[in-house]
């Protein structure tokens, strides 16, 4: 049974400090990696979809990279903001499987 | 612009009662759509996609069923509803393979 795993599962932080978050899953046949940012109240908003190994991206003060050999992600977030507080979930898929989605991390942000 | 609208927001029904969620999309046309239920304490799970009209493709055997009857139209159904189906669903599109790219807004349903 393939399976996403994400750490930690909440996380609390101040305003301004950097962190970061895990997503593993299995090595074998990947295709893609994707992740998601879930606020509250809101429905999921997609961030980065990542096919390479090694591959790194960007958006503002996330980012995110990507090894397929070892199989895991990481998310960064550089000097945290209230509004970034939200649940951001992980999701993989090998070529023609549907995604499998981990648990998630909940970060909290306070002023 | 494109925009997908989900709907109730919010659902209490008996068990044993009939379902039926409604997800329609805007702005894009042979969108790949797709049912997600996220169970409590658990991740997001995918329940049906569909890759064009009357084409379902379900992930996971259990009480419920999808249909397309239009082309921007899933509808989310069951004929008699367990209390394992409590949980908040999800409705999301893309366009082409590769996974969700936008989510509805959410139904949260709850069986007494």
């Amino acid at each position: 049974i393939l399976n996403v795993e994400q750490s930690p599962q909440s996380l609390h932080v101040q305003e301004g400090d950097s962190t970061n978050f895990t997503c593993s899953f299995p090595s074998s046949n990947f295709y893609a990696l994707h992740w998601y940012r879930w606020e509250t109240a809101k429905s999921p908003e997609a961030l980065f979809v990542m096919t390479l190994n090694g591959d790194e991206k960007k958006k503002g003060r996330i980012s995110a990279t990507l090894n397929t050999k070892e199989g895991y992600s990481y998310l960064y977030i550089k000097g945290s903001q209230p509004e970034d507080s939200a649940t951001y979930l992980c999701a993989f898929h090998q070529a023609g499987t549907a995604l499998i989605f981990g648990k998630g991390t909940t970060l909290s942000v306070s002023s | 612009s494109q925009t997908i609208h989900q709907w109730p927001a919010t659902l209490v029904q008996p068990v044993g009662s009939p379902l039926s969620l409604e997800c329609t999309v805007e702005g894009t046309s042979n969108p790949n759509l797709y049912w997600y239920r996220q169970a409590a304490g658990r991740g997001l799970q995918l329940l049906f996609y569909s890759v064009g009209i009357g084409q379902i493709s379900s992930e996971v055997p259990q009480n419920l069923s999808a249909s397309r009857p239009q082309d921007r139209q899933f509808i989310l159904s069951s004929k008699k509803l367990l209390l394992s189906d409590s949980g908040f669903y999800l409705c999301a599109w893309s366009e082409g393979s590769g996974g969700p790219k936008h989510f509805g807004d959410g139904t949260r349903l709850s069986i007494l």
